[in-house]
């Protein structure tokens, strides 16, 4: 049983069009950070949500943590090519637990 | 650039040859971790080393050992592998290593590993 359920797992859309990205578990999570991948390249971070309900906003990028912590979505307004990438999200699970549990990604790609 | 530097970023060794892998960062960062990512599968955390000494190692087969000299670098050991090995190897490094409070971890661009 995997702990983060990411959906969809590839999407592919016009560039212009809105999406929303979901990262969900039915455990709760101390904090949550959504990375991206591009390709040869590791994850870089795009943002940390830390309290239930957060909503955290980067550009056209808009992060919400569920209430509970336990899911979280990403979505992204008038998509650009820039865009494209795999779309990861990672929790803390806490208790002093190291490193963070990934989820297998959402593949993106926004075509011009 | 994130600061992590991983070589080297392409390698393919037959399943008797050792190799070792390579992460330099010079962040200041006290702890330091090897991830495995393979295709259809999530991000696999391998080992974390905090201060230079290993804090979890998780249920990773004995034909992968780290090593951690310093808190700059961090290297993994790889001999006897076998074709289901092959993987991309990421290492990441944090400031510390309680990730539970948002701590960022910072990632290498990777080693991606053919074993023949």
């Amino acid at each position: 049983t995997q702990l983060l359920e990411q959906s969809p797992q590839f999407l592919s859309i016009q560039e212009g069009e809105n999406l929303t990205v979901y990262c969900n578990s039915s455990s709760v999570f101390s904090s949550l950070q959504w990375y991206r991948q591009e390709p040869g390249e590791g994850p870089v971070l795009l943002v940390t949500v830390v309290t239930g309900g957060e909503v955290k906003k980067l550009k056209r990028l808009t992060f919400q943590f569920g209430d509970a912590r336990k899911d979280s979505s990403l979505h992204i307004t008038a998509a650009q090519p820039g865009d494209t990438g795999l779309y990861l999200c990672a929790g803390a699970i806490g208790g002093g637990a190291d490193g963070l549990t990934f989820g297998k990604g959402t593949h993106l790609i926004i075509q011009p | 650039e994130t600061g992590v530097t991983q070589t080297p970023r392409h390698l393919v060794m037959g399943m008797t040859n050792k190799k070792s892998l390579k992460c330099e960062q010079h962040l200041g960062h006290n702890a330091m971790y090897w991830y495995k990512q393979s295709a259809k599968k999530p991000l696999e955390l391998m080992f974390v080393y905090s201060l230079e000494e290993r804090v979890e190692n998780n249920s990773v087969p004995s034909r992968f050992s780290p090593e951690c000299p310093n808190s700059s670098h961090l290297f993994l050991h790889l001999h006897t592998l076998q074709p289901e090995d092959s993987a991309l190897y990421l290492c990441a490094s944090s400031l510390n290593r309680w990730v539970r409070d948002g701590t960022e971890a910072f990632f290498g661009q990777g080693t991606r590993l053919t074993v023949v």
